[in-house]
């Protein structure tokens, strides 16, 4: 069965400061997708990244960052100098390559405050 | 195109009453997806639809859900005889293969409120 962990429920940092989310999964396939997401207060979930087990690659996008290591099967997100509108929920989420249904597994979800 | 839509956005009712939930997803979009996401908890899967054919089903998903989608465009969620325990926010995702995989795309959800 597949698993995600987001150990951390709740963090709080100041603006401009930088912020990691952790996030650890188990899977029993060698083929699968991860992902991330952000619900901020309004509710409707917005998808920030896919990576997918093939790829190691680290990515950056502005001030977004993801490092996948499969070897700790950990897919960490780091935000730069954070903002308020960063304060969300940001889920980490897993999808084995199944027959057609790609359903996703999410984790509890971090709850990140930017406190100004 | 507008994205994932749901109807209603919230709904009230009384433990005991029946509710159904309306889910359009993007245009051309075959496969359709329903999750139940609690408080303070990450979405849950519930039941996948490829074009009409419902092909998953969770076993979160009782005998008092069900769930249609007709004409393979869009779905409704149903729940008989609503327990508390049966409030959420309920999610609906639609997907279209793209390359390797099938991006799925999130609708604002339907929250449900059971007194």
């Amino acid at each position: 069965a597949q698993k995600v962990t987001q150990a951390q429920t709740e963090i709080s940092v100041v603006e401009k400061e930088d912020v990691t989310l952790d996030c650890v999964y188990e899977t029993r396939d060698t083929t699968y997708y991860l992902f991330w997401y952000k619900q901020p207060p309004s509710g409707e979930l917005v998808f920030l990244i896919r990576r997918n087990s093939f790829d190691e690659q680290n990515e950056i996008s502005g001030r977004y960052s993801w490092n996948f290591q499969k070897s700790t099967s950990s897919f960490n997100f780091t935000i730069t100098a954070s903002q308020v509108v960063d304060s969300a929920v940001y889920f980490c989420a897993l999808s084995e390559r199944g027959f057609g249904n790609e359903k996703l597994t999410f984790g509890t979800g971090t709850r990140l405050t930017i406190i100004p | 195109d507008t994205g994932v839509s749901q109807d209603p956005r919230h709904k009230i009712t009384k433990r005991g009453q029946n509710v159904t939930f309306r889910c359009d997803p993007i245009s051309e979009h075959n496969r359709l997806y329903w999750y139940r996401q609690t408080l303070g908890q990450g979405p849950e899967f519930l039941t996948y639809f490829q074009n009409e054919a419902q092909l998953e089903k969770s076993r979160l998903l009782s005998d008092r859900f069900s769930a249609e989608r007709p004409k393979g465009s869009f779905s409704t969620l149903e729940i008989q005889r609503t327990e508390q325990g049966d409030s959420a926010m309920y999610l609906c995702a639609s997907s279209k293969r793209t390359g390797n995989y099938n991006e799925q795309f999130f609708g604002p959800g339907t929250r449900l409120t059971v007194l």
